[in-house]
């Protein structure tokens, strides 16, 4: 299995407080992505990156912002969540651009 | 729009037979396709990518082809088992600077002992 860490695994919080997401691979892999996964909509892409400090926007990026301050980590930051938020979170990653993708475990977050 | 259906939803099959999972999507401008499998609460675990330029790629008892032409995607499994139940779930890859995947929204197969 490629190395991809997610954390934490599950978090219950509640509505209006921020909520960070961390994704951790020693891969050494340059692009890496946050997707949410949601009955009836499936995956869907929130934000990628291609590089360190290189992010930019997916399908459904309203309320979330990522950093990529190393190579090996990726953030994912509700600054203010809501219950549409509530979803499992995966992570994945890539050596290029439309080579095979790597999902981590995920995170299973609930907004109350 | 770019989008990938998968029908059917679900499928159940008695183990030992050899089944195919169905895949189309809209644009026949894809780069790749790539299959994966999630078992329930858990990731997604990659089965195999398929080259635009190929027609098939094979691992193990899967089998997976590429028609760009029609839009069509198979996965084929050889002497199902129960271990194969899984959500299996195709995406393609379109053109553009983010090279995500567009996902389908999977098929649940159930291989009954």
């Amino acid at each position: 299995d490629a190395g991809i860490t997610q954390s934490p695994r599950h978090k219950v919080t509640e509505t209006g407080t921020p909520v960070t997401l961390r994704c951790h691979q020693t891969e050494n892999h340059r692009y890496m992505y946050w997707y949410r996964q949601d009955p009836g909509h499936g995956l869907r892409l929130i934000h990628y990156s291609y590089g360190v400090k290189d992010t930019d926007k997916g399908e459904v990026s309203d309320g979330y912002s990522v950093s990529r301050s190393k190579t090996e980590d990726f953030l994912l930051t509700l600054e203010s969540a809501t219950s549409s938020q509530t979803s499992v979170y995966f992570c994945a990653i890539s050596l290029a651009i439309y080579n095979e993708q790597f999902f981590g475990p995920g995170t299973r977050l609930t907004v109350l | 729009k770019q989008e990938v259906t998968q029908i059917p939803a679900a499928l159940s099959v008695p183990e030992g037979e050899n089944l195919v999972l169905n895949c189309s999507f809209t644009d026949s401008a894809i780069y790749n396709l790539q299959w994966f499998r999630q078992d329930p609460g858990k990731g997604l675990t990659s089965l195999l990518l398929i080259q635009s330029s190929q027609r098939e790629q094979t691992s193990g008892r899967l089998n997976a082809s590429l028609d760009k032409s029609s839009g069509r995607s198979t996965l084929y499994i050889a002497a199902s088992q129960p271990g194969d139940s899984a959500t299996y779930l195709c995406a393609a890859y379109y053109g553009g600077s983010q090279g995500n995947l567009i996902f389908g929204k999977g098929t649940k197969l159930s291989v009954k002992p």
